[in-house]
């Protein structure tokens, strides 16, 4: 089982809608909590991290992080088609950050 | 200003050759990573640098990958005796230190083994 569990999509919306992307985990050690966008042929880069429980918002952007269940959100709202890309959620414990599988994200206009 | 650059983009190199990869960080960025992300997942965790130690290698595969970062700028991650498992896109990361959490990673290298 990997250590942190991302649905890989891929995801279709249409512009405009509220998009909740998901990841669980299973160490209850990591300590910091992020999200990052990839768009195609780029390297990931950062929207958003948190380092406790509870809800970060960034404009349209919200990160929500729930360490009882182990289990980490990001929502998009008002979502644009310029949104649409690879969204990485990603964990860090001790030197090393843990990277989920990426949820592929289309918003159609 | 300049942010995370990789050479080369592309490499195509035959099974069992030697290739080397180049990351060039952010000025002044003491934290560097490398990761690899294979198609259809996220980046694998390769190998942390904090200056020009290497403090953390664990996630290297094998004694072919090898990475140095002699002057605690500039980093290169080397692969000897390639194989066909290695094809993956390669990022190299960096970031102000040793608790930041703010990662930039670079365009990757795009290494394919025939």
């Amino acid at each position: 089982q990997k250590e942190v569990e991302q649905d890989p999509g891929p995801l279709s919306v249409p512009e405009g809608a509220i998009v909740s992307l998901n990841c669980t985990y299973s160490n209850s050690a990591f300590q910091y909590f992020m999200w990052y966008r990839q768009y195609s042929r780029k390297g990931p880069e950062l929207l958003m991290y948190t380092y406790s429980s509870g809800n970060k918002e960034d404009g349209r952007f919200t990160a929500q992080v729930d360490k009882s269940s182990k289990y980490i959100s990001l929502f998009i709202r008002d979502s644009q088609p310029s949104d649409s890309a690879t969204y990485l959620c990603a964990m860090k414990r001790g030197n090393q950050f843990y990277f989920g599988t990426g949820t592929s994200l289309t918003v159609i206009p | 200003g300049a942010g995370v650059s990789q050479t080369p983009s592309n490499k195509v190199t035959e099974k069992g050759k030697y290739v080397e990869l180049r990351c060039d960080p952010i000025s002044g960025h003491t934290a560097l990573y490398w990761y690899r992300q294979s198609l259809g997942q996220g980046p694998e965790f390769l190998i942390y640098f904090q200056g020009t130690g290497a403090a953390d290698d664990s996630g290297l595969p094998n004694d072919r990958f090898f990475a140095v970062r002699p002057e605690g700028s500039v980093s290169t991650l080397k692969i000897q005796r390639t194989e066909r498992g290695d094809s993956a896109v390669y990022l190299c990361a960096s970031s102000l230190g040793r608790s930041q959490e703010t990662q930039y990673f670079g365009p990757g290298t795009r290494l394919l083994v025939l």
